[in-house]
């Protein structure tokens, strides 16, 4: 089946640097790919759409350059967390599908930021 | 508005016996999908099931079947024989065509299955 990776699964950092979470398509090219943000007891909320080779489209009141998105190939898109602040702190997590309206959206296992 | 509803915030259901999982959704998009992922205290989101607008019978995966109800616009989820494993965090979610294909998840229902 179709394997989503994402790497770290958990960071701690301190406030004011910047943190990047990798996310791959192991088995399949992935033109669109998708992140998340979910705080705790909460459910998953879309933060961005990253696109191949173009810019992404973030989602209403997520700022563009706080989180960083590139996507630079078929199998892999990063999320940057510039100039981190605790209220940043939370569950990442991407996702992406093989091609096919009917196929599921595959996650990766999620990044937990902890900024300090 | 609201596009996924989940009404019930935590469920407790004996092990081995059904229970079911309610989500209702809105959307004027003819063309839609809907899923249920269920997700574990490690946070891993996993697909259960899915269900298309345009499908005609009511989509089952192993102990896992939906409950399609076009009409209403329900597309509750129904698992038999509970087993402690099922104990996680459940969410339905949809995908609009118009929308770019998105995934838009429900608030999630938490299931604890007791022995």
């Amino acid at each position: 089946g179709a394997v989503v990776s994402q790497h770290p699964s958990r960071v701690i950092c301190k406030s004011g640097t910047s943190v990047k979470i990798e996310c791959r398509s192991l088995d399949f090219q992935a033109t669109t790919m998708f992140w998340y943000r979910q705080f705790p007891k909460q459910s998953l909320m879309l933060m961005a759409t990253s696109n191949e080779g173009s810019k992404a489209t973030y989602e209403q009141g997520v700022e563009k350059d706080k989180f960083l998105i590139n996507h630079a190939s078929l199998t892999l898109s990063t999320l940057t967390v510039t100039s981190a602040h605790p209220e940043d702190s939370s569950f990442y997590i991407c996702s992406a599908r093989p091609q096919g309206d009917n196929s599921p959206l595959h996650f990766g296992n999620g990044t937990r930021l902890t900024v300090t | 508005a609201q596009k996924i509803t989940q009404t019930q915030p935590g469920m407790f259901v004996q092990e081995k016996e059904a229970v079911t999982l309610d989500c209702t959704y809105d959307t004027s998009d003819p063309s839609y999908g809907l899923f249920w992922y269920k997700q574990p205290s490690s946070g891993e989101m996993i697909f259960l099931i899915y269900q298309g607008s345009y499908d005609q019978q009511n989509a089952t995966e192993g102990r896992y079947s939906l409950n399609f109800q076009k009409a209403r616009k329900s597309a509750n989820l129904v698992i038999s024989a509970s087993q402690l494993g099922d104990s996680a965090m459940y969410f339905c979610a949809m995908r609009e065509r118009a929308a770019g294909n998105k995934l838009t998840f429900g608030g999630g229902t938490r299931v604890l299955v007791k022995p």
